[in-house]
């Protein structure tokens, strides 16, 4: 079972460009999360999606934007990148009894 | 606001039993999960309580006190692969998960 995939695992991205991060579920949940982490600090929130069709801003969204055209894709965008969103991202769905999360691999984004 | 607190770290022997603390405060309460997560890797979901009282799988208990917006996860028998960052994170009243830093946990042989 693939769960979540991330796509790509890593990426070294000069300031200003754009850089759109991929993250596709089989395994059918209807709530998807953009998530970063960075040293010392709790994971914080992005970007969220409840269902197709609809997001939300999460914790931290500046700089970033999100789509939900289906289930299973919910690619994270960075339309100008700057050095402080070097982090790393991780793409999360929410699901079975508890609605625990279930984390894609991450993907390492150095913005230089 | 809303405030996760976890010790930043702990260190263990091998074959011990540790307990490491979470203490919460949020607006609003609808459960509480633990999660660990390895060096390098994705957190993956140990546990979830949302009534008071322990919790217990296998090696791995956590213990949920709401008057006191406290939990502990307790690891029994530890292994060399127990060495991990585990992650407290409690749902709010909008039931939005708000992380603690995580506490990184050391064993030694």
């Amino acid at each position: 079972t693939a769960g979540i995939t991330q796509a790509p695992t890593s990426q070294i991205l000069a300031a200003g460009r754009s850089m759109t991060l991929r993250c596709t579920q089989d395994m059918r949940h209807n709530a998807m999360y953009w998530y970063r982490q960075d040293l010392g600090l709790g994971l914080r929130l992005i970007h969220y999606s409840n269902t197709a069709g609809t997001t939300g801003k999460g914790e931290v969204p500046d700089g970033y934007s999100v789509s939900r055209a289906n289930t299973d894709d919910f690619p994270l965008t960075l339309a100008s990148a700057v050095p402080s969103q070097t982090s790393v991202y991780f793409c999360a769905s929410s699901g079975g009894v508890t609605g625990e999360l279930f984390f894609g691999e991450g993907s390492r984004l150095t913005v230089l | 606001g809303q405030n996760i607190d976890q010790p930043t770290e702990m260190t263990a022997t091998e074959g011990a039993i540790v307990q490491i603390n979470c203490t919460y405060q949020t607006s609003g309460f609808n459960g509480l999960f633990w999660y660990q997560q390895h060096a390098g890797e994705a957190p993956t979901f140990l546990s979830y309580n949302v009534l008071d009282g322990l919790e217990e799988k296998g090696r791995f208990s956590s213990f949920l006190s709401r008057s006191k917006g406290y939990s502990y996860l307790l690891l029994k028998e530890l292994q060399m692969k127990d060495s991990a960052s585990y992650l407290c994170a409690v749902k709010d009243s909008n039931y939005q998960l708000i992380w603690g830093a995580g506490t990184k946990l050391i064993i030694k042989p």
